[in-house]
């Protein structure tokens, strides 16, 4: 089942903060975050393990809480590259469940000058 | 820039055709993950090979096929095209552990098909 992505669109100027949040209805074992922008490949920001365990980019920060099977990714002091479409990416523990990634419907981020 | 290559960049062809894309992973990966992206569908997980073997499937309908070669890339089969099939494929790879999960998963640029 997808993961429910909010908000499904952000608009910012440069240097304010933005929220985007994930929340899935079943048990994970990792969070993956990207961001595509229009037309291109989707690029690795970051994976939240089950655990606590991170590994991403030092400038974007992000957490997972595996009670709620919620992550959010935290964008501060935003910049004109930021603006894309952010998706999460679920995995579930298991077998065949490993590396299949079940991706959210995504959120808009627009940045301006 | 990933690592990863796909090709090719685009492909238009028509309906009932049959069409193969490739993928080499990046260098040392052994996985490879086939995701199709679409308007109305969004992201979506196709197929996964690690070392040569189909590991998982998702979403991949009976007339796609996909398989991992002894040098690692991958090449997605899709035949009988439909209209509906018109889509940006992205190919991934990871160094996945067999028996693990939690590895970053890295996209190539993409094949943009258009059947007409």
């Amino acid at each position: 089942q997808q993961p429910v992505q909010s908000p499904q669109a952000v608009i910012l100027r440069e240097g304010e903060d933005a929220v985007i949040n994930c929340s899935s209805s079943k048990a994970l074992y990792s969070v993956h975050w990207y961001r595509q922008k229009h037309g291109e490949a989707p690029v690795f920001l970051m994976i939240l393990l089950k655990g606590g365990e991170q590994k991403g980019h030092d400038k974007i920060s992000a957490s997972f809480n595996e009670k709620k099977q919620q992550s959010s990714l935290y964008l501060t002091a935003s910049q004109l590259s930021y603006s894309g479409t952010y998706f999460c990416g679920t995995e579930r523990s298991g077998g065949t469940s490993y590396g299949k990634l079940t991706f959210g419907q995504g959120t808009i981020l627009t940045v301006h000058p | 820039d990933s690592g990863v290559t796909q090709t090719p960049k685009h492909l238009i062809t028509a309906t009932g055709q049959r069409v193969t894309l490739r993928c080499s992973p990046r260098s040392g990966d052994l996985s490879v993950y086939w995701y199709q992206q679409s308007l109305d569908q969004g992201l979506q997980f196709l197929i996964q090979y690690y070392n040569g073997e189909e590991r998982a499937k998702g979403n991949i309908l009976e007339r796609f096929s996909a398989q991992q070669f002894p040098d690692l890339h991958s090449e997605l089969n899709l035949s009988s095209l439909e209209l509906g099939d018109s889509a940006l494929y992205f190919c991934a790879s990871s160094v996945a552990a067999l028996a693990g999960g939690g590895n970053e998963q890295f996209f190539g640029p993409g094949t943009r098909l258009t059947v007409l």
